[in-house]
C-alpha cells in the first residue's frame, strides 16, 4: 500500500459523458501527478500539481482538466468521453523538495480503470 | 521530441541474471528511474540514478551513462515473482517521461 488513494476503482460510462476521478496523496506529499495508461502502453504523463498550483503539463487533451484542492486531494475531470479514453488512470504523489533517491520516488495509487462504451 | 526505448519483452529462468536496457532522448534530464508494475497493479519505484555509475539495491542494480543517454536495470537471482513489466523513466524537472516498458517473464 503506497498511501495514495484513488476512487473509484472502476468506472464504466458511455461516449459523450463526463467523469471525475479522485486522488488523495500520501500524508505530507505536496505534489500530485496524473498518468494515463492505455492497454499494453506505457504511462503517459498528463499533468502535475504542487500545493494547489499547476506545475507541469504533458499530453493532456483539452477535454481533460484537473485541480488540486486546499486539502491537497486532486480531481481529474474527463469530458466528452470517447472510446479511446478507455484506460487506467493513475495518480502519484511525491514528497516535497529535497535530494537523493527518496525525493525522486513517486508513489502510485491503485488506479482507476475507465471503460467508455 | 522525447523518447525512451526499451526491449518489449525479455524471458529468463529462475536464478538467472537479466539486463533490461533503456536508451533515451529527452529535452531535459534530471535522472533515470526504474519502476516495476505487475499485471493490474500500480507501478512501484525500484531505483534512481542521477549520476553515472551503478546503484545497487539488493538483487536489483541500475546503471546510468549520461554521455551515452543509456541505462540498464540488472536483476539477479531471478524469482518467479519478478515476472512483471519494467519501465525506465527520465525525470524532466518534476515530471517523469516513461518508456513503453519491458515485459519480463521468468520461467521455472
Amino acid at each position: 500500500d503506497s498511501g495514495v488513494t484513488q476512487t473509484p476503482k472502476h468506472l464504466i460510462t458511455a461516449t459523450g459523458q463526463r467523469v471525475t476521478l479522485r486522488c488523495s496523496p500520501r500524508s505530507g506529499d505536496l505534489s500530485v501527478y496524473w498518468y494515463q495508461q492505455s492497454l499494453d502502453q506505457g504511462l503517459q504523463f498528463l499533468i502535475q500539481y504542487y500545493n494547489g498550483e499547476e506545475r507541469a503539463k504533458g499530453n493532456i487533451l483539452e477535454r481533460f482538466s484537473a485541480q488540486q484542492f486546499p486539502d491537497l486531494h486532486s480531481e481529474l475531470n474527463l469530458s466528452s468521453l470517447e472510446l479511446g479514453d478507455s484506460a487506467l488512470y493513475f495518480c502519484a504523489s511525491s514528497p516535497p523538495g529535497g535530494g537523493g533517491a527518496s525525493y525522486n520516488e513517486q508513489f502510485f495509487g491503485p488506479g482507476t480503470r475507465l471503460t467508455v462504451l | 521530441g522525447q523518447s525512451l526505448e526499451q526491449p518489449s519483452e525479455v524471458t529468463a529462468v529462475e536464478g538467472a541474471i537479466v539486463q533490461i536496457n533503456c536508451t533515451y532522448q529527452t529535452s531535459g534530464f534530471y535522472g533515470l528511474s526504474w519502476y516495476q508494475q505487475h499485471d493490474g497493479g500500480a507501478p512501484t519505484f525500484l531505483s534512481y540514478n542521477a549520476l553515472d555509475g551503478l546503484e545497487e539495491t539488493g538483487r536489483f542494480s541500475s546503471f546510468l551513462s549520461r554521455s551515452d543517454s543509456y541505462g540498464y536495470l540488472l536483476l539477479q537471482e531471478l524469482q518467479m515473482k519478478d515476472s512483471a513489466s519494467y519501465f525506465c523513466a527520465v525525470k524532466d524537472t518534476d515530471k517523469l517521461i516513461f518508456g513503453t516498458g519491458t515485459r519480463l517473464q521468468v520461467f521455472p
